[in-house]
């Protein structure tokens, strides 16, 4: 069964630190993966993607990280700012069918002064 | 400024009471979805459209419908209403055979 796993479900962190979420997935074929942020009552926005043959993706502060083989994400945000609190989805993509997106949970990032 | 924009942002009803939501959007795209996301359940995907005319169901499609007659418009009915369909609703889309979706600013939908 094609699924998708975040971990933490929700993280508390101090303003200047760094913090990694985690994303697991059963998705096969394999075709990429995305991160995106969330704000409050938002629309999700993508910060990066990621296909089989990359092992890391950097956009600003958040740097992404996948092993294929594992298959494992991993969204890194250094020197959080107070506007990274936010719902961060993973959603991996498979190769074949016309609806072909699995959505994880999230994890919900709240920074604090 | 490509988007996908819809209305109403806010609506608060009563059960049986049938409402449209409207989404559209500017950039040309074939594909569009609905989804709807509730605590601790993430998005989950209602309908969606792979071009003009041509719909399916996604993995929670009991209580909606769609239609797609043009393009750029694929708006959400909900015939009669129901406490359960409260929630947050996302349109979005994307260019067929690319991954990235484009999402909607949201509608937050109360059933009393």
């Amino acid at each position: 069964k094609n699924q998708v796993e975040q971990s933490p479900q929700s993280l508390i962190i101090l303003e200047g630190k760094n913090c990694t979420l985690q994303c697991n997935y059963t998705v096969s074929p394999f075709s990429n993966l995305r991160w995106y942020k969330q704000d409050t009552g938002r629309g999700p926005v993508s910060l990066t993607i990621m296909t089989f043959s990359e092992n890391t993706k950097s956009n600003g502060r958040y740097t992404a990280t996948l092993d294929a083989d594992t298959k494992q994400s991993s969204l890194h945000i250094t020197a959080s700012q107070l506007s990274d609190s936010a719902s961060y989805i993973c959603v991996v993509s498979v190769q074949t069918g016309a609806n072909n997106l699995f959505f994880g949970t999230g994890t919900r990032l709240t920074v604090i002064p | 400024e490509a988007q996908v924009t819809q209305n109403p942002r806010y609506l608060i009803t009563v059960t049986g009471k049938k409402l449209t939501v409207t989404c559209s959007q500017n950039m040309n795209h074939e594909y569009m979805s609905w989804y709807r996301q509730d605590p601790g359940l993430g998005l989950r995907q209602i309908y969606y459209s792979m071009n003009v005319e041509v719909t399916d169901k996604g993995d929670v499609p009991e209580g909606y419908k769609v239609s797609r007659k043009e393009k750029r418009n694929f708006p959400l009915i909900l015939e009669s209403p129901s406490p359960n369909q409260t929630s947050l609703y996302f349109c979005a889309s994307r260019r067929t055979g690319v991954y990235e979706q484009y999402f909607g600013p949201g509608t937050r939908l109360t059933v009393t």
